[in-house]
């Protein structure tokens, strides 16, 4: 069965600084990889997403992520963070196992301090 | 605006009752996915409707059930509430269930349970 771990619940930034939200799956074939933002009170949107071909993927507000199937991890970064930052972000994976579904990590809160 | 509406956006029950909460995907999308966040849980996925049909099961209670309706809306019923029900349910849209989409979320359910 699939599974989301994301290391750190919290983690806190100064601006400008670069941002590592950590996460690592298990899946038992070739996997689909997310992450998401959810600001205050609002929904979850989509940062960036792994499908197949490229390994580093490139998302929105400058984020971007590397599969990494020897680590089994799909790390979310941004060189420089920005106040705007501060959220609360979800990596998530999707597989056929069991029926299409999307599983998603703890959730990593992201505090960016002036 | 993800497209996917939900409501209603605020409800507030007594123990022991019983709520329907409603979801409206994206235009042309057939996944529907219901979705629990708690402060404890996280977020958790609880179940997912293609064309109507269940296609896979997550986390979710025996006194919860959910169906898709053929003009493709949702709905979460919540019997015998408990005051642990209290939460955030998403519903969440995806195009085919077969594709490597990401989900659209709507902004939430915000449940209380007296």
């Amino acid at each position: 069965a699939q599974s989301v771990t994301q290391l750190g619940s919290h983690v806190s930034v100064s601006e400008g600084a670069l941002v590592l939200l950590r996460c690592n799956y298990s899946s038992s074939v070739p996997p689909y990889l997310f992450w998401y933002v959810q600001y205050p009170n609002q929904g979850l949107q989509l940062l960036l997403k792994y499908t197949t071909g490229a390994t580093l993927v490139k998302g929105i507000n400058g984020f971007e992520a590397e599969f990494k199937k020897s680590e089994t991890s799909f790390h979310l970064t941004k060189p420089s963070a920005h106040m705007s930052d501060a959220a609360e972000y979800f990596c998530a994976v999707s597989d056929w196992t069991g029926g299409f579904k999307t599983i998603f990590g703890a959730g990593t809160r992201l505090f960016v301090k002036a | 605006d993800s497209g996917v509406t939900q409501t209603p956006k605020h409800l507030i029950t007594a123990t022991g009752q019983r709520v329907t909460l409603r979801c409206s995907p994206r235009s042309g999308d057939l996944s529907v996915y219901w979705y629990q966040q708690s402060l404890d849980q996280g977020l958790q996925f609880l179940i997912q409707y293609y064309n109507g049909e269940e296609r896979a099961k997550g986390n979710i209670l025996e006194r919860f059930s959910a169906q898709q309706f053929p003009d493709l809306h949702s709905e979460l019923n919540l019997s015998s509430l408990e005051l642990g029900d209290s939460a955030l349910y998403f519903c969440a849209s995806s195009a085919v269930g077969r594709q490597n989409t990401e989900a659209f979320f709507g902004q939430g359910t915000r449940l209380t349970v007296v």
